[in-house]
């Protein structure tokens, strides 16, 4: 089974400062790990993903994420913090045999202070 | 190309109705879902399929039914609706194993 924890349901950045958003896996194969960000009222939109290639993987925006095994973690962190990024990101987990399906931590939501 | 597309996009339902919430997608995924977004808990799996034919359920199937008849299309058919399926609902499709997961822009229902 996997499952992920995302600590801190709701962060606040100054605009211009690191945005460092917490994430940490469960699960009992090795997983897949992906963040997605979902502004108001529209679907999910993929950021990053982990597929057991490199452990620093990049995504849009100037996003990346650290696959930690020893820590089981994959934070997101990107440098310096624009308005725009203001929204709720979501960290999920799947496995790399069966179904492959996706399971969601509860989302933290990303407030950028001018 | 229009991706994962989801049928209505807003729906008030009164408590005992039915009705399907339709997705359909255009990329020739053999992987399909359906799930519900709900305040603080995140998206939650209701039923997924791996191809036609072929559907299985997720972590809160109760209440809800999904067919796969083609691969482009995965209906989800609410058979008595309640309040508690108040939610936003999301499908979603992708190919092989790893691979992105691509959502439709969801579904809002309100069941009163």
């Amino acid at each position: 089974a996997q499952s992920v924890t995302q600590l801190g349901s709701h962060v606040s950045v100054s605009e211009g400062a690191l945005v460092l958003l917490r994430c940490n896996y469960s699960s009992s194969v090795p997983p897949y790990l992906f963040w997605y960000v979902q502004y108001p009222n529209q679907g999910l939109q993929l950021l990053l993903k982990y597929t057991s290639a490199a452990t620093l993987v990049k995504g849009i925006n100037g996003f990346e994420a650290e696959f930690k095994k020893s820590e089981t973690s994959f934070h997101l962190t990107k440098p310096s913090a624009h308005m725009s990024d203001a929204a709720e990101y979501f960290c999920a987990v799947s496995s790399q045999t069966g179904a492959n399906n996706l399971f969601f931590g509860t989302g933290t939501r990303l407030t950028v202070i001018p | 190309n229009a991706g994962v597309t989801q049928t209505p996009k807003f729906q008030v339902l009164k408590t005992g109705q039915s009705m399907t919430l339709q997705c359909a997608q255009d990329m020739n995924h053999e992987y399909m879902s359906w799930y519900r977004q709900d305040p603080g808990m995140g998206l939650r799996l209701i039923h997924y399929s791996v191809g036609a034919g072929i559907t299985d359920q997720g972590e809160v199937p109760n209440g809800y039914n999904v067919s796969r008849s083609t691969t482009e299309d995965f209906p989800l058919r609410l058979l008595s609706a309640a309040p508690s399926q108040t939610s936003v609902y999301f499908c979603a499709s992708r190919t092989e194993v790893g691979n992105t997961i691509y959502f439709g822009e969801g579904s809002w229902l309100t069941v009163v």
